[in-house]
């Protein structure tokens, strides 16, 4: 059973700061995986996603890599700010599924001014 | 912009009522989903759907029923409401293709009471 973790649960970095948050998944078999932001008490908001052929993808000061073969993604922040606070979700979809996505449980980032 | 819209933000029900929560997507996707989010335990699936009049379990479908009778529009029924069943619900739609990504509602915080 696909199972995806991300580490750490929760981060505190002073604003300006470079950042990595990492996420890992069990079954090498998958379709694509997906980053999304989480603001408290909203819904998901898509980041990126990266198919199973692609090695990264970037938007803005986002960039998120995929390993597939040893089960890993980073999603990489440059230059943190406090309005980057917030809880990052992976989720991958796997191979033949009619799309539903398996989850991490997050990081809740925290940027301090 | 992909559009999912919930009809409700919050929700307060008593036990025992039958409780309908709907969502509707403007991007012609033949994807749709349920998820519930509670502390600690993440996003997890109860239903989906890939077609008109088609559904499929996800990992926890006790207690609910789902209704899809349009494209755009896709029904989650609590037959008879328990206070297990206070959470954060999430409704997302998605294309069929590994290039898709998800997209999801702003959610429903249904309480039982």
């Amino acid at each position: 059973k696909q199972e995806v973790t991300q580490i750490p649960a929760a981060l505190s970095v002073p604003e300006g700061e470079n950042l990595v948050l990492n996420c890992s998944f069990t079954d090498s078999a998958i379709y694509n995986l997906q980053w999304f932001r989480q603001d408290p008490g909203k819904g998901l908001t898509s980041l990126l996603l990266i198919q199973s052929s692609q090695r990264e993808q970037t938007s803005g000061r986002l960039n998120a890599s995929l390993d597939k073969s040893s089960g890993r993604s980073t999603l990489y922040i440059a230059a943190s700010q406090p309005g980057d606070s917030a809880t990052y979700l992976c989720a991958v979809r796997l191979g033949g599924s009619q799309g539903n996505l398996i989850f991490g449980k997050g990081t809740k980032l925290s940027v301090k001014p | 912009d992909v559009k999912v819209t919930q009809s409700s933000r919050y929700l307060v029900k008593r036990t025992g009522e039958k409780v309908f929560l709907e969502c509707v997507q403007d991007m012609d996707h033949e994807n749709m989903f349920w998820y519930r989010q509670d502390p600690g335990l993440g996003l997890r699936l109860i239903y989906f759907s890939y077609d008109v009049k088609m559904k499929e379990k996800g990992d926890i479908p006790e207690g609910y029923s789902v209704s899809r009778e349009k494209k755009e529009r896709f029904s989650l029924i609590l037959e008879s409401a328990s206070t297990n069943q206070t959470s954060m619900y999430l409704c997302a739609s998605g294309g069929t293709g590994g290039y898709q990504p998800q997209h999801f509602g702003d959610g429903t915080r249904l309480s039982i009471l």
